[in-house]
């Protein structure tokens, strides 16, 4: 059974730093691109970052770039989002997703999610 | 802002149909690309409905069906069911963009 879990969430002020994390098991992890996908309280869901199974490849939302880092480490099939200088629109629930299709980074639709991890930016 | 539109909202009686439209343009859906739709029940993860345009992945009911005609897509859903209601998004490919993948707006689906 596939699983995601992903872990890391806490309240941080305003201009601080935090890395998520996402635990993959039930499938082969090194085989698939992953994806970061959050949802702010009340709102709809948006797409943050994804990188390829081998790492080769990274893409960020606009509106994370320079100030969010995907990575990944195969040998403890895991996920990392660092997180810096956050801000309060950065308040949200951060999905770990799983794309559909082995060794794919574009056009694919996300057929595994986490729970989520909630993420408060307040002072 | 999403470049994918959704109605906020539609709703049925059970046992009706209902449909959720999704509305792209050229560097997205009418490029070609495949779109996707998610349901996300009350307090939980989005779940795959449907993927590539109109397929099913295993265990989701043929109630579901999808749809796409030039810059738009569409999710259909018969025999409405009170376990339906929920939101559902569309997601795509937009090559033009530098993050370039994007979720529809949301369609919340209420059963009368």
């Amino acid at each position: 059974e596939v699983q995601l879990v992903e872990s890391g969430g806490v309240v941080v002020q305003p201009g601080g730093s935090l890395r998520l994390s996402c635990a993959g098991s039930g499938f082969t992890f090194d085989e698939f691109t992953m994806h970061w996908v959050r949802q702010a309280p009340g709102k709809g869901l948006e797409w943050v970052s994804l990188i390829s199974w081998d790492a080769g490849t990274t893409y960020y939302a606009d509106s994370v770039k320079g100030r969010f880092t995907i990575s990944r480490d195969n040998s403890r099939n895991s996920l990392y989002l660092q997180m810096n200088s956050l801000r309060s629109e950065d308040s949200a629930l951060y999905y770990c997703a799983k794309a559909l299709n082995r060794w794919e980074y574009s056009r694919s639709s996300f057929d595994y999610w986490g729970q989520g991890t909630l993420v408060t930016v307040s002072s | 802002q999403s470049v994918l539109t959704q109605p906020p909202s539609v709703s049925g009686a059970p046992g009706q149909r209902v449909t959720i439209s999704c509305t792209g343009s050229s560097s997205n859906i009418g490029a070609g690309y495949g779109v996707h739709w998610y349901q996300q029940l009350p307090g939980t993860a989005p779940k795959l409905l449907i993927y590539g345009n109109s397929n099913r992945p295993s265990g989701v009911p043929d109630r579901f069906s999808g749809s796409k005609s030039g810059t738009s897509a569409s999710l259909a859903i018969s025999g409405l069911q009170a376990e339906d209601e929920a939101d559902y998004y569309c997601q795509s490919y937009d090559s033009t963009l530098s993050g370039p993948y994007v979720f529809g707006t949301g369609t919340r689906v209420t059963v009368l």
